[in-house]
Parts: C-alpha cells; sequence; structure tokens
C-alpha cells in the first residue's frame, strides 16, 4: 500500500488566500484524521472522520477552516481566508477502526502563510 | 481539554545505554496507549501501544503503563544514535476514535 498520501507537501501563500490541503487514506481504512503541528502546541486535533462522516470536529479553530470527505478515498482541508498564524504542518491520518486503531500518518502539508 | 504531559527534554543518553521516556494524561477514562516516533521534518511513525496494566515489550522498546497513577513510559534499550527523534506519547480515551498527543520529549545518543 501507498500509504497516506497529502498534497501538496509544501504550500507558500500570502495572508488572504483560500488553501486546500488533500489527502488520500490507506485503502480499507474508515476513519481519517487531520492534525495540526506547530512547536508552540505540538500535535493539535482539527476534526476526524468515520465512514466518511464528521465526528468530532470541536478543534477546528474558527470558521475560516472547513473539512469534507465526499468518499472513502479523498478528504480536504480548507483554509478561507488564509492567516500568518495558521502556518503549521497538517497532517491526516488514518485508521481501522477495529483491534489496536492505529493511525497511520501521511508525509504532512507544510503551510507557511506570508 | 483532556491533557498529555511530557517532558520536553532534550533527554540525552550515550550510544547503548537505556533511555527512559515518561507521559502522564489526565483523563481517568483512557484506554489504549501509543507512543509514536517522529523524526525532524517527518511524520510521526508508531512504536508500540499498550492497553492493560504492566509492561510489554517489543524488541529493544518496553512500553510500561500504571492506570492508577495515569502513568506510561517507554523505555529504550541499547540505545543507537539512530533513536535521536521526538517521542510523542498519544492517548485515547472512551469516548472517540481519534488520539490526544502530548507535545514530544526530545531524545538525543550521543556516540
Amino acid at each position: 500500500d501507498a500509504g497516506v498520501i497529502q498534497s501538496p507537501r509544501h504550500e507558500v501563500t500570502e495572508m488572504g488566500q483560500e488553501v486546500t490541503l488533500r489527502c488520500k487514506p490507506i485503502s480499507g481504512h474508515n476513519s481519517l484524521f487531520w492534525y495540526r503541528q506547530t512547536m508552540m502546541r505540538g500535535l493539535e486535533l482539527l476534526i476526524y472522520f468515520n465512514n466518511n462522516v464528521p465526528i468530532d470536529d470541536s478543534g477546528m479553530p474558527e470558521d475560516r477552516f472547513s473539512a469534507k470527505m465526499p468518499n472513502a478515498s479523498f478528504s480536504t482541508l480548507k483554509i478561507q481566508p488564509s492567516e500568518p498564524r495558521d502556518s503549521a504542518v497538517y497532517f491526516c491520518a488514518s485508521s481501522l477502526v477495529s483491534g489496536a486503531n492505529v493511525l497511520t500518518f501521511g508525509a504532512g502539508s507544510r503551510l507557511t502563510v506570508l | 481539554q483532556k491533557e498529555v504531559e511530557q517532558n520536553s527534554g532534550p533527554l540525552s543518553v550515550p550510544e547503548g545505554a537505556i533511555a527512559s521516556l515518561n507521559c502522564t494524561y489526565s483523563d481517568r477514562g483512557s484506554q489504549s496507549f501509543f507512543w509514536y516516533r517522529q523524526y525532524s521534518g517527518k511524520s510521526p511513525e508508531l512504536i508500540m501501544f499498550i492497553y492493560s496494566n504492566g509492561d510489554k515489550e517489543d524488541g529493544r522498546f518496553t512500553a510500561q503503563l500504571n492506570k492508577a497513577s495515569q502513568y506510561v513510559s517507554l523505555l529504550i534499550r541499547d540505545s543507537q544514535p539512530s533513536d535521536s527523534a521526538t517521542y510523542l506519547c498519544a492517548v485515547r480515551g472512551n469516548s472517540g476514535y481519534a488520539l490526544n498527543f502530548g507535545k514530544g520529549t526530545s531524545l538525543l545518543v550521543t556516540p
């Protein structure tokens, strides 16, 4: 399996622009998670889906952030408008909700908002 | 907010020594506990997980769990320079699928 695939790997944009991050989970996994990592706050859960349905979005910072999972093999995290404080590494992870239910992470998308 | 606390380090140990990494958590209802390793600029990767009180061994790694004390630790035996990384403790509560992560402990193994 190719693992969790994220794109883009790096994104540099200017304040006010729209940013869309993409994720393809591992085939067969039924849960998908979006995390954000910064030096100050560590890894923070933004939102997670189970069977394509958002279960908990309490970690989404504000209305500028939105996430969708239109099907089992694709999810997006959108920031509109972006702000410099959104600069971080955004990780997508997926898991199979059975047994150990281990999260497998993608390589991450490093976002810089100028 | 359920807290997962780790000493940020850096923890420096000589090659061949035992590295001991510690983690405490606030949610007494937590069910499962994970250790991830993260190299600089890379994504977290699973080392091992533990559910039950006591020790669980996997090669050079041993996870220890004490639910009464709300404490989980990771021991790395015969530490190697390639073990130098940030180690993340993660906890899953009894009400969801997501993991709550600590901020990680930086480990440096010196030759």
